[in-house]
C-alpha cells in the first residue's frame, strides 16, 4: 500500500479538465510545501511536471497545474490532449526518521 | 545537454549483489542531490536512497543496511550497491536529480532493470 493515496484511473475527453487527487497526512503533504507531479508514459521515465506543489519547470505546458489543500494536493490537467494519457504520480517529503520521500500509487489517466 | 544514463543491471540470484552505476552528463553529481527510485514489474514508484551534496546519505527502511549509495566525483558518475537481494527488489532502477533539495526529480535516467531469479 502506498503512503499517497491516489484514484486508480480518471478519464477524460479531448479538450475537458480533469483532475487527480493525493492525499497524505500532516507529516507529508500538509506539513510541506515539497509536493511533485510526475508523468510516465509506458516504458519510459517518469517527467517532473510540477515542483513545489504549483511550480512548472521550463517547458511544462500551462494545462497543467497544481494545488494543495490541507493534507490533499491536487493536480489539474486542462484542454486535454490524447498525448497526456499517461500514468500521474505524486510525491512528497515526508518528516521521518531520519528522512522519507513517499509516492502515491499512481493514476492512469485514459483520454476517451 | 543535461543527461543521466544507469547500467550495471541483470539478472542475479537471490543472496546476490550488483552495482548500479549512473553516469552525469551536463551537470556534476557532486553539486547536487542525487537519488534512486526503482520501479516494480507493474506497479508504482519507490523512493530508495539519497546523497547530498555534502555527502550526507539517507535511505528508505526497505532498503536500509542492504543499499549502498555513493558517488565518484572524476568519474561524474553515481553508484548503488544493492546486496542481500531479494525477488521482490526486482524492478527498474532510475536515478534522477534533485538541484536544489525540494524533492522535485527534474532529470532521469532511462532505467536500468534488475531481476533477482533463481
Amino acid at each position: 500500500q502506498s503512503a499517497l493515496n491516489q484514484p486508480a484511473s480518471v478519464s477524460g475527453s479531448p479538450g475537458q479538465s480533469i483532475t487527480i487527487s493525493c492525499t497524505g497526512t500532516s507529516s507529508d503533504i500538509g506539513g510541506y510545501n515539497y509536493v511533485s507531479w510526475y508523468q510516465q508514459h509506458p516504458g519510459k521515465a517518469p517527467k517532473l511536471m510540477i515542483y513545489d506543489v504549483t511550480n512548472r519547470p521550463s517547458g511544462v505546458s500551462h494545462r497543467f497545474s497544481g494545488s494543495k489543500s490541507g493534507n490533499t494536493a491536487s493536480l489539474t490537467i486542462s484542454g486535454l490532449q490524447a498525448e497526456d494519457e499517461a500514468d500521474y504520480y505524486c510525491s512528497s517529503y515526508r518528516n521521518s526518521s531520519p528522512l522519507d520521500v513517499v509516492f502515491g500509487g499512481g493514476t492512469k489517466l485514459t483520454v476517451l | 545537454e543535461v543527461q543521466l544514463v544507469e547500467s550495471g543491471g541483470g539478472l542475479v540470484q537471490p543472496g546476490g549483489s550488483l552495482r548500479l552505476s549512473c553516469a552525469a552528463s551536463g551537470f556534476t553529481v557532486g553539486s547536487d542531490f542525487m537519488h534512486w527510485v526503482r520501479q516494480a514489474p507493474g506497479k508504482g514508484l519507490e523512493w530508495l536512497s539519497v546523497i547530498y551534496s555534502g555527502g550526507r546519505t539517507y535511505y528508505a527502511d526497505s532498503v536500509r543496511g542492504r543499499f549502498t549509495i555513493s558517488r565518484d566525483t572524476s568519474k561524474n558518475t553515481l553508484y548503488l550497491q544493492i546486496s542481500s537481494l531479494r525477488t521482490e527488489d526486482t524492478a527498474v532502477y532510475y536515478c534522477a536529480r534533485d538541484p536544489e533539495l525540494r524533492y522535485g526529480l527534474d532529470v532521469w535516467g532511462q532505467g536500468t532493470t534488475v531481476t533477482v531469479s533463481s
